[in-house]
């Protein structure tokens, strides 16, 4: 099946400092989102992006659909402790509503 | 928040013992979904629905059933628990129109099979 590549798989930041994360796949994807998920919750949705190249913004975190169609980005400016968390990538291929998901990014960020 | 809420919330049962998982919502979403979450494999699907009584399997479907009566309400049974199926169950929602892609979570069910 399809399968999405995370990366980093953690990172440790100071506080204030921006931090990027991205995801990549083998095949074409239609759907991109961005989802947070805290300790011992479900993960909330953040960003859906639809077209290759858009470029969203929700507060400080902004995302974007890879021209290619097979990556993401996802970037958090000036990061604070509520940042901390797990952030998911996850997309849908080509005539399908099943999102498959990457493994996760776990932010870490450093008073 | 979405509306949806999972029962229970969390669960000891023993290897060879029938569980169900419920999850209901109050959005009158059409799409609900199960999904197991393990450490190194993130996120996924067991089965999902795409109205009352139409149901699918997903990627990990063996040792699983599920059932859907009602739209609010979305069973996840366990048939015969194993210890591979301790986990941390996540139920979620979308639309059938407009963004049917963007599912919400609940918060999920963790379950422990000794």
């Amino acid at each position: 099946g399809q399968q999405l590549n995370q990366s980093p798989q953690s990172m440790f930041i100071q506080e204030g400092e921006d931090v990027s994360m991205n995801c990549t796949s083998s095949s074409i994807f239609n759907t991109w989102l961005w989802y947070k998920q805290d300790p011992g919750e479900g993960p909330v949705l953040l960003i859906a992006l639809y077209k290759a190249g858009e470029l969203t913004s929700n507060g400080r975190l902004t995302a974007q659909f890879g021209i290619t169609r097979k990556d993401s980005f996802l970037n958090i400016s000036a990061s604070i402790p509520s940042d901390v968390g797990i952030y998911f990538c996850a997309g849908t291929g080509a005539g399908s509503y099943q999102l498959t998901f990457g493994k996760g990014t776990k932010l870490s960020v450093i008073p | 928040d979405a509306g949806i809420t999972q029962s229970p919330r969390h669960k000891v049962t023993e290897t060879g013992t029938p569980v169900t998982l419920r999850c209901h919502q109050t959005e009158n979403h059409r799409y609900m979904y199960w999904y197991r979450q393990d450490p190194g494999h993130g996120l996924r699907l067991i089965h999902y629905s795409y109205g009352v009584k139409d149901t699918d399997k997903g990627e990990v479907s063996d040792g699983y059933s599920v059932s859907r009566s009602k739209t609010e309400d979305f069973l996840l049974t366990l048939e015969s628990a194993t210890s591979s199926q301790t986990s941390v169950y996540f139920c979620a929602i979308s639309e059938s129109t407009g963004r049917p892609y963007e599912q919400y979570f609940g918060p999920g069910t963790r379950l422990t099979v000794t």
